[in-house]
């Protein structure tokens, strides 16, 4: 079982509201991850960080925006949630930001299922 | 454009039975292979890594493969369980750039009827 954690489960807002995903993980991972994932198709990475102070743009373009101040936390945030935001955001973390070259494993959290209404 | 391709999409079978779920993909250079399992709702848990050397690797009842010259792998669930129900997702990295990068395929959503 990962010890990675996200908050809310499930949110159903308004549309223009400001809405902050919580993911806090205690693996004490240097690397974690952001992804969205509609139904029935892949996952795609929104946001990723290197560790502390760091955090960078993935391959999908999103309008929210993702701070690092704790190894263990990386929330993301919404300003003004629009119906287009409706999807389901997974975080991640590992030990190894090279996931590529090495067998590291990446664990993921529940995930938040947002609705936008 | 999407270079991890799985087959079939959906899959129904009865408890008991086995069942194979098939990953073709166009990643290169290919790095390594997982496979994980996605539970309704829930997050991905991996449940195989294979690497270019590795040709089948498992973990109870779930078999990997891997044909890297074919670029196919395929993973093989032995006497079903209810519990088997979800969605099984292939995941490919490449080595090409420095960060390397991750694949993900659609899923096939494999359910178990009783």
């Amino acid at each position: 079982e990962a010890d990675i954690y996200q908050t809310p489960r499930y949110l159903v807002i308004g549309t223009g509201k400001k809405i902050t995903l919580e993911c806090s993980q205690t693996m004490g991972h240097d690397k974690m991850y952001w992804y969205q994932q509609d139904p029935g198709m892949e996952l795609h990475l929104i946001h990723y960080s290197y560790g502390v102070n760091s955090t960078e743009k993935g391959d999908l373009s999103s309008e929210s925006t993702v701070s690092r101040i704790r190894t263990e936390h990386f929330p993301l945030t919404l300003e003004s949630a629009r119906p287009s935001h409706t999807s389901q955001y997974l975080c991640a973390s590992s030990g190894s930001f090279r996931l590529a070259a090495t067998n590291e494993k990446l664990f993921f959290g529940s995930g938040t299922q947002l609705s936008v209404l | 454009k999407n270079q991890v391709e799985q087959s079939p999409q959906s899959l129904i079978i009865l408890e008991g039975k086995n069942c194979t779920l098939q990953c073709n993909y166009t990643v290169s250079p290919f790095s390594n292979l997982r496979w994980y399992k996605q539970d309704t709702g829930r997050g991905p848990v991996s449940l195989t890594i294979m690497t270019f050397s590795e040709n089948t690797k498992s973990n109870g009842r779930y078999t990997a493969t891997l044909d890297a010259d074919t670029k196919q792998s395929s993973l093989h669930i032995t006497a079903s369980q209810l519990s088997d129900s979800a969605s099984y997702i292939c995941v490919v990295s490449d080595r090409g750039s420095t960060l390397g990068r991750l694949y993900f395929g659609r899923g096939t959503q494999l359910t178990v009827w009783p």
